[in-house]
C-alpha cells in the first residue's frame, strides 16, 4: 500500500503570506498526485492534478510541484479564503486511491 | 452543471447495515468516462476512500472495508449506491458520494450526509 504523509499537519499564517505544504509517498508515484482543498462542513474542492495542473476556475496563486515521492502545494499570497483544510491524494494505485492526513491552515 | 445528491437515514444501529443513494443530475451515469465512488470523514478526521463504481457495474473498493462493503449502481435512475454491513461506531462519518473524473481525480461531490452509528 501506497501511504502518504503532509507537513505540516497544521500550520497558522497571515493574509497575504507564501504557503508550503509538503505530502511525501511513500514509494514512487510518478506524477499521479491530486491536492484538494477543504472548508469547514463542505466537500473537498479538487485544486490540483496531475501534481501541478490547476482545475478549471481555482486561482492562480495556488501552484503545485513534485514528482516521485515529494510534493509541494505552494499559495503565493493567502487570502482570507484560502483558511481551510488541504489534502493530497495519490492515484498511482488505480483504481485505488489514497488521501494524506490534512494540513490545516489557520489564521495567525 | 453536474450535481450529486446523497440521501439515506441518519441513524444506523450498530451490528446493522448502513445504506445510501447518491442521484446524479445534470449528466448521465452511463457516460463511458466515468467512474463514481463514495468516500467518508469521521468527525475531526480525514478522508477515507471506501469505493468505486463503473456504470457497467465493475467496482473496486477499499482492501479495509472490502468484506463489508458492496456499492451498486442504478443507471435507469441516474443513481449509485452503498452498503455498509455489520456498522459500529467506528464507521459514524459524514458520507460523501463523488464523480471520478477523466484526470483520475474526484471533481464532483456531493454535499456528503452524516451517519451516526448508535443504539
Amino acid at each position: 500500500d501506497i501511504q502518504l504523509t503532509q507537513s505540516p499537519s497544521f500550520l497558522s499564517a497571515s493574509v497575504g503570506d507564501r504557503v508550503t505544504i509538503t505530502c511525501r509517498a511513500s514509494q514512487g508515484i510518478s506524477s499521479y498526485l491530486a491536492w484538494y482543498q477543504q472548508k469547514p462542513g463542505k466537500a473537498p474542492k479538487l485544486l490540483i492534478y496531475a501534481a501541478s495542473t490547476l482545475q478549471s476556475g481555482v486561482p492562480s496563486r495556488f501552484s503545485g510541484s513534485g514528482s516521485g515521492t515529494e510534493f509541494t502545494l505552494t499559495i503565493s499570497s493567502l487570502q482570507p479564503e484560502d483558511f481551510a483544510t488541504y489534502y493530497c491524494q495519490q492515484l498511482n494505485s488505480y483504481p485505488l486511491f489514497t488521501f494524506g492526513p490534512g494540513t490545516k491552515v489557520d489564521i495567525k | 452543471q453536474l450535481q450529486l445528491q446523497e440521501s439515506g437515514p441518519g441513524l444506523v444501529k450498530p451490528s446493522e447495515t448502513l445504506s445510501l443513494t447518491c442521484t446524479v443530475s445534470g449528466g448521465s451515469i452511463s457516460s463511458s468516462s466515468y467512474y463514481w465512488g463514495w468516500i467518508r470523514q469521521p468527525p475531526g478526521k480525514g478522508l477515507e476512500w471506501i469505493g468505486s463504481i463503473y456504470y457497467s457495474g465493475s467496482t473496486y473498493y477499499n482492501p479495509s472495508l472490502k468484506s463489508r462493503v458492496t456499492i451498486s449502481v442504478d443507471t435507469s435512475k441516474n443513481q449509485f449506491s452503498l452498503k455498509l454491513s455489520s456498522v459500529t461506531a467506528a464507521d459514524t462519518a459524514v458520507y460523501y458520494c463523488a464523480r471520478r473524473g477523466i484526470t483520475g481525480t474526484l471533481d464532483y461531490w456531493g454535499q456528503g450526509t452524516l451517519v451516526t452509528v448508535s443504539s
